[in-house]
């Protein structure tokens, strides 16, 4: 099985940075996404990691050290749109996603 | 617009009543998944399907049934509804089970079980 673990709740002011952790232990790994979730809405893709390093996409980025099971998601120059929750996802081993339980980001005027 | 359809959007159902959440998808993508959605658990694998035909058990597949008959549909039958059964569901499709396997979700169906 697999052991997902983020932060609850994280709050900013707009225009800072903010980083969501997340660590996972998994007897098999094909990597690592993170999904973004407005209230109300279905999740929506953000990145995926495979091996280790930083992906970035914009103002978002994501790191992963598959030694260490750990990532993180990056999102720079926050925005009032960025109100989210952060989803970080596992892919295992028959390639299923496990998902944790979900970051709920308040962006601060 | 391509994407996944799921009905109802929401529903309040009895306790021991039958009920089956619909779910397309206009994609042509093989693997479609069941999630339910509680707060404080995350997003939980109910069934999955990685081809038309095939479905398999997730994580919390107890009191749940789907089937796949053919590649667009894959509906879930909650067969005697229970409480602890109110949740919002997401149905999920991927282009390939394996490698970079980015989900497309539905719009979710909110259910509540009195």
């Amino acid at each position: 099985g697999q052991n997902i673990d983020q932060p609850t709740e994280m709050t900013a002011t707009e225009g800072a940075i903010v980083q969501i952790n997340c660590t996972y232990q998994t007897s098999g790994f094909n990597g690592l996404f993170w999904y973004q979730q407005h209230a109300g809405e279905a999740p929506t893709f953000l990145s995926y990691n495979v091996l280790d390093g930083l992906e970035e996409k914009g103002r978002f980025s994501s790191f992963l050290s598959r030694s260490k099971g750990y990532s993180y998601l990056l999102l720079k120059e926050l925005q009032m749109k960025d109100s989210a929750s952060y989803l970080c996802a596992l892919s295992t081993g028959d390639y299923k996603l496990s998902f944790g339980a979900g970051t709920t980001v308040t962006v601060r005027a | 617009i391509a994407g996944i359809t799921q009905a109802p959007t929401s529903q309040i159902l009895a306790a021991g009543r039958r009920m089956t959440l619909r779910c397309t998808q206009d994609m042509r993508h093989n693997a479609m998944y069941w999630y339910r959605q509680d707060l404080g658990l995350g997003l939980r694998l109910i069934h999955y399907s990685n081809t038309a035909g095939t479905t398999g058990k997730g994580e919390v597949p107890d009191g749940y049934s789907v089937s796949r008959a053919n590649t667009d549909d894959f509906p879930l039958t909650l067969a005697s509804a229970v409480p602890s059964q109110t949740s919002v569901y997401f149905c999920a499709s991927s282009d390939s089970p394996g490698g970079a396997n980015v989900l497309t979700f539905g719009a979710g169906s909110r259910l509540t079980v009195l």
